[in-house]
C-alpha cells in the first residue's frame, strides 16, 4: 500500500524559506509511471497545485508562485522535497504531497502538514 | 488556460440525486478528475478520466464530460456524502494542474 507522509517545521518567518519533505513508502519515487506533486490548501479555502516532479522529467511549477518554488527528489531516501522562498502570510496553508498517476489524477495523498508564516 | 467554475454549494435531501458541475470552455476536450474532501481529511479521488471510478468508490458515483461542462453525479445521496467536491484537469498547453474552486455538498 502506497503511503505518503509530509514533515517539516510548522512555523516559518516571513521572507524566509519554507522547506518540507514527503516520505514515500510502498512504492519508489523512481517509478517512471508517476509524477509526484505538492498541493496546498489555505484554511477554509480550495486546493492549489504547487508543482510536480518525476525522476526522469523536468519539474513543472504553478506560475502563480512567481518562481519561488523548487522541488527535488532523493531516490536513495525515497523522499520528495519542497522549497518555497520569500514566504509571506499568503503561503500559510496545509501542504499535501500526492502521487500523480498516468491519468493526471492525484490517486494517493499524504495527510498534510500545516505551515504557518508568522513572525 | 483553463479556469474551472464550480457552484459554491449544492443541497439535496437523502436519497435524491446530486449533480455537481465543473464548467470551462471546451472542457470536453480534456479529461476531468474529481475529489471528495471531508472536514479534517485529505482529498480522496472519486472519479478519474471523466467517468472511471477508483477501487472502493460506490457505483452511486458517476461522471460525464462534454462540451463546456463536466458533471459528477451522486445518486441515492447519503449523509456520508456530505463533503467538498473539487474538479481538476491537466492543462497540457501550459503544463499545469488546475483545480476548480470546489462545491460544498450539503445533505439536508
Amino acid at each position: 500500500q502506497v503511503q505518503l507522509q509530509e514533515s517539516g517545521p510548522g512555523l516559518v518567518k516571513p521572507s524566509q524559506t519554507l522547506s518540507l519533505t514527503c516520505t514515500l513508502s510502498g512504492a519508489s519515487l523512481s517509478d517512471s509511471l508517476y509524477f509526484w506533486s505538492w498541493i496546498r490548501q489555505p484554511a477554509g479555502q480550495g486546493l492549489e497545485w504547487v508543482g510536480r516532479i518525476s525522476e526522469n522529467s523536468s519539474p513543472n511549477y504553478n506560475p502563480s508562485l512567481d518562481g519561488r518554488v523548487t522541488m527535488s527528489i532523493d531516490t536513495s531516501r525515497n523522499q520528495l522535497s519542497l522549497m518555497l522562498t520569500s514566504v509571506t502570510a499568503a503561503d500559510t496553508a496545509l501542504y499535501y504531497c500526492a502521487s500523480l498517476s498516468g491519468y493526471n489524477a492525484f490517486d494517493v495523498w499524504g495527510q498534510g502538514t500545516l505551515v504557518t508564516v508568522s513572525s | 488556460s483553463y479556469v474551472l467554475a464550480q457552484p459554491v454549494s449544492v443541497s439535496v435531501a437523502p436519497g435524491e440525486t446530486a449533480r455537481m458541475t465543473c464548467e470551462a470552455r471546451n472542457i470536453g476536450h480534456i479529461t476531468v478528475n474529481w475529489y471528495q474532501q471531508k472536514p479534517g481529511q485529505a482529498p480522496l479521488l472519486v472519479m478519474y478520466f471523466d467517468s472511471d471510478r477508483p477501487p472502493g468508490i460506490p457505483e452511486r458515483f458517476s461522471g460525464s464530460n462534454s462540451g463546456n461542462t463536466a458533471t459528477l453525479t451522486i445518486t441515492t445521496v447519503e449523509a456520508g456524502d456530505e463533503a467538498d467536491y473539487y474538479c481538476q484537469v491537466w492543462d497540457t498547453s501550459r503544463e499545469e494542474v488546475v483545480f476548480g474552486g470546489g462545491t460544498k455538498l450539503t445533505v439536508l
